[in-house]
């Protein structure tokens, strides 16, 4: 099993749509969880970050199941500068490093 | 504050010529990465340096090595670059395990 895995897509939404991401990982002592965002040729950037109540941040919610060891994304109210890949990451084994998953393109459309 | 810097943006190499990216970052952080990224593989783990002094292999080390030089810097060096390390290769640094940020890239061509 890989350490995080995410669906690929990609998701083709409309404006003004809620869409999911879902994000699994491997490591049960992993402490650290993220959703970054990246822009075509760009540097990947944190979106936020993922706590074990669940966080909001305005249409981007994010949640955490440890025992399932399952992260989600949910954008609502999506917008056309919402398209972009967004990476699930997640500390490693040692806690020394960070992991990231292939990311999941989403594309939204007027 | 410049953050994460990375030199050079761009570069193409012949097979077999060595190169150094370099990487500097001006947060006082302890954990430095190189990752690469290719087309439908994700970022990738090359080398990462938890603190000063330090450095461990990643999911892809093969073909490279690395020097934590102090705090700010941290290298990444091709001895004799191949077609197949064709990528674009990010910096990243991190404080303990907080975000990481990320450097703008480095675009290598090997042929």
């Amino acid at each position: 099993r890989k350490e995080v895995e995410q669906d690929p897509g990609p998701f083709n939404v409309p404006e003004g749509a809620t869409v999911a991401f879902n994000c699994t990982y491997s490591n049960s002592a992993s402490q650290s969880f993220f959703w970054y965002r990246q822009d075509c040729r760009k540097e990947p950037k944190l979106l936020m970050s993922v706590y074990s109540s669940g966080n909001e941040d305005g249409r981007f919610t994010a949640q955490l199941n440890r025992a399932s060891q399952y992260i989600s994304l949910l954008i609502r109210d999506s917008k056309l500068s919402d398209s972009a890949t967004y990476l699930c990451v997640v500390n490693n084994q040692a806690g020394t490093a960070l992991i990231f998953g292939k990311g999941t393109t989403l594309s939204v459309s007027s | 504050n410049a953050g994460v810097t990375q030199t050079p943006k761009f570069q193409v190499l012949k097979t077999g010529q060595s190169m150094t990216l370099q990487c500097a970052q001006d947060m006082n952080h302890n954990s430095m990465y190189w990752y690469r990224q290719d087309p439908g593989m994700g970022l990738r783990l090359i080398y990462y340096s938890a603190s000063e002094g330090t450095t461990d292999k990643g999911e892809v080390p093969n073909g490279y090595n690395v020097s934590r030089l102090n705090k700010r810097e941290f290298s990444l060096r091709l001895e004799s670059a191949a077609p197949s390390q064709t990528s674009v290769y990010f910096c990243a640094s991190s404080e303990n395990r907080n975000e990481a940020f990320f450097g703008q890239g480095t675009r290598l061509t090997v042929v």
